[in-house]
């Protein structure tokens, strides 16, 4: 089956505790995303990736760190939480920029 | 400035209804639209791609205007498990900005 999938789904954590939240997909898609969602404010691009070794930030970079090293696999690091981080995140994929793309079923993070 | 906008909802119709959500874009060379349907705390998914000549599928039909720039989505025959919320996609075809999505608009669909 065609997928993204995303772990842990839910994380509870403490402030300045690093993470690492995975995001695979297994559709040899080319283009990957990283978007946090909060109420009222929709979704916001967080990183993104062109090919393995092609990253780049989209709106909302402060904060979080990725890496592509491999073309199924696009990790989004937070290096030290902060509340502010609280979120909906989602992982996306796609053939490529521009194109449909297909989200992982999200990471609820609550940083405390 | 790159902006997507939709209405803001939330739309409360009865079962049966027809609704129409409709969705500006403000850069003219957009190249490629999208509907996503999202539930509640779920990840969005497509609904449908809009194309030029406006397409159709089953209850639910997209139209394009590009001389207005704005992209509209209609269902027909509301459904309770129509009840979500719909999110406007836009394709700026600008290097590294990939797809803008709209904030989303509710619909709740009740017996």
């Amino acid at each position: 089956e065609a997928q993204v999938t995303q772990n842990p789904r839910y994380l509870i954590t403490v402030t300045g505790k690093k993470l690492t939240v995975t995001c695979s997909q297994n559709m040899n898609h080319e283009y990957m995303s990283w978007y946090r969602q909060d109420p009222g404010l929709g979704l916001r691009q967080i990183y993104y990736s062109m090919n393995v070794e092609a990253t780049d930030k989209g709106d909302v970079p402060e904060g979080y760190k990725v890496s592509r090293k491999e073309k199924r696999n696009f990790p989004l690091i937070l290096e030290s939480p902060s509340p502010n981080q609280t979120s909906l995140y989602f992982c996306a994929s796609s053939p490529a920029e521009g194109y449909e793309q297909y989200f992982g079923p999200g990471t609820r993070l609550t940083v405390t | 400035r790159k902006e997507v906008e939709q209405d803001p909802g939330p739309f409360n119709v009865p079962e049966g209804a027809t609704v129409a959500f409709n969705c500006t874009y403000s850069n003219s060379a957009s190249q490629s639209f999208f509907w996503y349907r999202q539930d509640c705390r779920k990840e969005p998914k497509l609904l449908m791609s809009v194309y030029s000549s406006g397409n159709e599928d089953g209850r639910f039909t997209a139209q394009l205007n590009r001389a207005s720039q704005y992209i509209s989505l209609l269902i027909r025959d509301s459904k309770l498990s129509d009840s979500a919320t719909y999110l406007c996609v836009v394709n700026l075809n600008q290097a590294g900005t990939a797809l803008i999505f709209g904030k989303g608009t509710t619909l709740s669909v009740s017996s």
